[in-house]
């Protein structure tokens, strides 16, 4: 069956716009997972949905990020007046509830100029 | 907060030889240890997990062990071959459909 798919592949901004990235979570997976990956480091948790609620935010980096999952499938991240050090591949998880693995998107690569 | 370290950063080894990445982590209560491998550009993809109940296991050349009152845990890569060459992430979480902590990433070089 499909994968995570996310959109876009790729993002370039300027510094001070806003972006919204998507992801679509494979049909049926309850918990959804954002993370960013830095050039050379490993995946850093932003936000763990469960359902349409937002169980775990604490990987914010600030209130210029946001995520929403209104109908618990389909989620956004959205990043206010990005800033240069916003440029990373931002990923997206899914899993079933009550198992630990979590099956990964290609990602989004944002680029702030 | 959750903390996991990883070791070596980069790793080059003979095609046919052993490699073996290292992690320690912080929080006690992390009980699921999955390993990723990323290949340039790709997503990262599950090859193995361990869960705390257990204190190894195997699955054709690759093998992980954990020891969970020293928080260590690591990966094992037997008979390595050309296309076993990505980055390879360990990772912590405590609970079913909990967020995952990585480390910082191994990049495995096998060398013909």
């Amino acid at each position: 069956g499909a994968g995570v798919s996310q959109t876009p592949s790729n993002k370039v901004t300027e510094k001070g716009k806003y972006v919204e990235l998507r992801c679509d979570p494979i049909s049926g997976h309850t918990a959804l997972y954002w993370y960013r990956q830095s050039l050379g480091q490993g995946p850093e948790f932003l936000i763990y949905f469960q359902g349409t609620g937002a169980a775990d935010d604490s990987g914010l980096p600030n209130d210029r990020f946001f995520a929403v999952r209104p109908e618990g499938s389909v989620s956004t991240l959205k990043i206010q007046r990005t800033e240069r050090g916003d440029s990373a591949v931002y990923l997206c998880a899914s899993s079933t509830t009550g198992h630990n693995e979590q099956f990964f998107g290609p990602g989004t690569r944002l680029t702030v100029l | 907060g959750e903390n996991v370290e990883q070791h070596p950063s980069t790793l080059s080894v003979q095609e046919g030889d052993s490699a073996v990445i290292k992690c320690t982590y912080s929080d006690s209560a992390s009980n699921y240890f999955p390993w990723y491998k990323q290949e340039l550009g790709k997503r990262p993809q599950l090859i193995i997990d361990i869960r705390s109940n257990v204190g190894e296991k195997k699955d054709q050349r690759i093998a992980v062990t954990l020891n969970k009152t020293a928080k260590h845990f690591s990966l094992h890569i037997t008979e390595t071959q050309p296309e076993d060459s990505a980055v390879y992430f360990c990772a912590a979480t405590r609970n079913r459909d909990d967020k995952i902590i990585f480390g910082k990433g191994t990049r495995l070089h096998i060398l013909p």
